[in-house]
């Protein structure tokens, strides 16, 4: 079965700073892995996806992601965060043909000024 | 419209009544999917259409969630004989294709059962 595991619930970074939050993941054949971002009281919005190619995945904001086959990671990073950055994080893998999609647990970041 | 459009933003019933949760995709947009999102946790699929088919009700909790899309386009979801256990963030997304495409979410209607 397809999952994806966020070890951190909260990440703390000070503004300025680089921040990574950390994704694992388990699939079966090639990796289709996606990132969202959800502001408060807002709905999910889409950051970057990983199908093929480029193990680094540039997205929106300012965010890239690092995918790792060898070590079934899919980290988000930011080289300088800002506070507006503070949000919760989901990783994603497709569950099926579809585009429907299964969601880890979520990371809450927080930049602190 | 400029985004997916969900009504009501909130919802408060009591244990036993039905309730309707409206979601309006981007126009031209193929796909329609409902999630529940419970506080602290990552949305959990429910329900996929592909235009006005149902493809997969796979994630539909029991026979109470029902879900339909009779024009391809607004799609309603209904949760019969309410029960507290159902209160969460319901939230509805689309995306223009079938296929692994970036899905576009909505704010969400926040169902709360007394």
């Amino acid at each position: 079965a397809q999952s994806v595991a966020q070890p951190e619930d909260q990440v703390k970074v000070a503004e300025g700073n680089p921040l990574t939050v950390k994704c694992t993941y388990s699939v079966s054949g090639n990796p289709y892995l996606f990132w969202y971002v959800q502001y408060p009281n807002r709905g999910l919005q889409f950051l970057l996806k990983y199908i093929t190619g480029d193990n680094l995945v540039k997205g929106s904001y300012g965010f890239e992601a690092e995918f790792n086959k060898s070590q079934t990671s899919f980290h988000l990073k930011k080289p300088s965060a800002l506070v507006s950055d503070s949000a919760l994080y989901f990783c994603a893998v497709p569950g099926g043909n579809t585009g429907k999609l299964i969601f880890g647990q979520g990371t809450t970041l927080q930049v602190k000024p | 419209g400029a985004g997916v459009s969900q009504s009501p933003r909130y919802k408060v019933t009591k244990r036993g009544q039905d309730v309707a949760l409206r979601c309006d995709p981007i126009s031209g947009h193929v796909s329609l999917y409902w999630y529940r999102q419970a506080l602290g946790q990552g949305p959990e699929f429910l329900t996929y259409f592909n235009y006005e088919a149902q493809q997969d009700k796979s994630g539909l909790p029991n026979d109470r969630f029902s879900a339909e899309r009779p024009e391809g386009s607004i799609s309603t979801l209904t949760i019969q004989r309410t029960e507290q256990r159902d209160s969460a963030m319901y939230r509805c997304a689309s995306s223009f294709g079938t296929g692994r495409e970036k899905l576009f979410f909505g704010s969400g209607t926040q169902l709360s059962v007394l």
